[in-house]
């Protein structure tokens, strides 16, 4: 059964900083890995998804890096702003049989202070 | 492009009362659906998927029910909710052949009484 596991649970930075968030995963079979960012009380929108065969994706001043074979991810943020402030969820995308199913990790709780 | 509608987006129901949420897409055919929750320290949880009209999975036992009417709508139902069924609900669907980015709704918040 996969397990994500997503570190730090909370980080608190000053606005400027770049910093790095962490996704763990048990199962290296998976065939994408996918971002995703919550605001409270929302739904989750999504940030980067890279496929299996990928090493990384960018998109602004996102970074995501993928190293299947040791089942981690990281995500990048440079130059953080307050608007960054958010849940960010890591998800682990099933292939084969399984339909495209995600596992989630349990999320990292963001706050960027001005 | 797609887009994804699911509604309501609060609802405060009492135990044993029928629950219905409704999710569609639009912009896309023949996607995968999912109905996923969200409680309070547990993480999102997938609760059904459908690849199709009337194709449906169940991912864990549990005291509610999904269907597929229509290629892209997507309904989660319950003949009579427990407090164990608040929680937040999140629709999300995959283009085929299933392995593409996965988009959520906007949510429900069921709060049971």
């Amino acid at each position: 059964k996969q397990e994500v596991t997503q570190i730090p649970a909370a980080l608190s930075v000053p606005e400027g900083e770049n910093l790095v968030l962490n996704c763990s995963f048990t199962d290296s079979a998976i065939y994408n890995l996918q971002w995703f960012r919550q605001d409270p009380g929302k739904g989750l929108t999504s940030l980067l998804l890279i496929q299996s065969s990928q090493r990384e994706q960018t998109s602004g001043r996102l970074n995501a890096s993928l190293d299947k074979s040791s089942g981690r991810s990281t995500l990048y943020i440079a130059a953080s702003q307050p608007g960054d402030s958010a849940t960010y969820l890591c998800a682990v995308g099933a292939g084969g049989t399984s339909y495209g199913k995600l596992t989630f990790g349990q999320g990292t709780i963001l706050t960027v202070h001005p | 492009s797609q887009t994804i509608h699911q509604w309501p987006a609060t609802l405060v129901q009492p135990v044993g009362s029928p629950l219905s949420l409704e999710c569609t897409v639009e912009g896309t055919s023949n996607p995968n659906l999912y109905w996923y929750r969200q409680a309070a320290g547990r993480g999102l949880q997938l609760l059904f998927y459908s690849v199709g009209i009337g194709q449906i999975s169940s991912e864990v036992p549990q005291n509610l029910s999904a269907s597929r009417p229509q290629d892209r709508q997507f309904i989660l139902s319950s003949k009579k909710l427990l407090l164990s069924d608040s929680g937040f609900y999140l629709c999300a669907w995959r283009g085929p052949p299933g392995y593409a980015e996965a988009f959520f709704g906007q949510g429900t918040r069921l709060t049971v009484v």
